[in-house]
């Protein structure tokens, strides 16, 4: 079965770091693109960041400003997510997908999600 | 960055109604859209992919169109597990960005 699960999420201090971790299962993680969505509670989704394949292209939302970085180790199924400078507004519940085509048919929409992970920035 | 406009943010309607979402782009992307919907507590869906083809698994009363700055999501026959909010989401261009989403509430 195609899983995604994540991890790492908590209640971190402003000005504090968090790193996020996302394991794959039941699918070749190294053929398809990954991203990272996040909802504030209450508020709408917003993309946060997404990986290439092999790591060699990243891709952030504007707010981010440099303080986010997405990583992945294909050979540990797993995706990653270390945030730093911390503020309120980045308390979310942050999930990881997987793109609905492989790297041949990328389509950047996503149809297999984690459950989330909340992040409390407080 | 491309603003993405779903009208309207919320909607009332019964079980067996047609109902239609917009989404306008503040730029032209093609066909890169899609469509999610999202219940309380829950991860999002996929429901439409290239602003008109179905994921595989999703009912066919969910249906998309629609091309450059324009979109719609459609849903026929409304039925009671389609009570939820939904969101389109770009596709076209880096920082990917979603709508503000619709939620669908039992009249």
């Amino acid at each position: 079965e195609v899983d995604l699960v994540e991890s790492g999420g908590g209640l971190v201090k402003p000005g504090g770091s968090l790193r996020l971790s996302c394991a794959a299962s039941g699918f070749t993680l190294s053929t398809y693109y990954m991203t990272w969505v996040r909802q504030a509670p209450g508020k709408g989704l917003e993309w946060v960041s997404c990986i290439s394949t092999s790591g060699t292209y990243t891709y952030y939302a504007d707010s981010l400003k440099g303080r986010f970085t997405i990583s992945r180790d294909n050979a540990k199924n797993a995706l990653y997510l270390q945030m730093n400078s911390l503020r309120a507004e980045d308390t979310a519940v942050y999930y990881c997908a997987r793109d609905a085509g492989s790297y041949q048919d990328k389509k950047d929409a996503f149809n297999i999600w984690g459950q989330g992970t909340m992040v409390t920035v407080s | 960055d491309i603003q993405m406009t779903q009208s309207p943010s919320s909607v009332s309607a019964s079980v067996g109604d047609r109902i239609t979402i917009t989404c306008r782009a503040s730029q032209g992307i093609n066909n890169w859209l899609a469509w999610y919907q999202q219940k309380p507590g829950k991860a999002p869906k996929l429901l439409i992919y290239g602003a008109s083809s179905l994921q595989s698994g999703v009912p066919s009363r969910f249906s998309g169109s629609g091309s450059g700055t324009e979109f719609t999501l459609t849903i026929n026959s409304l039925q009671p597990e389609d009570f939820a909010t939904y969101y389109c989401q770009q596709a076209d261009s880096f920082p990917l960005t979603f709508g503000g989403g619709t939620k669908v509430e039992i009249k």
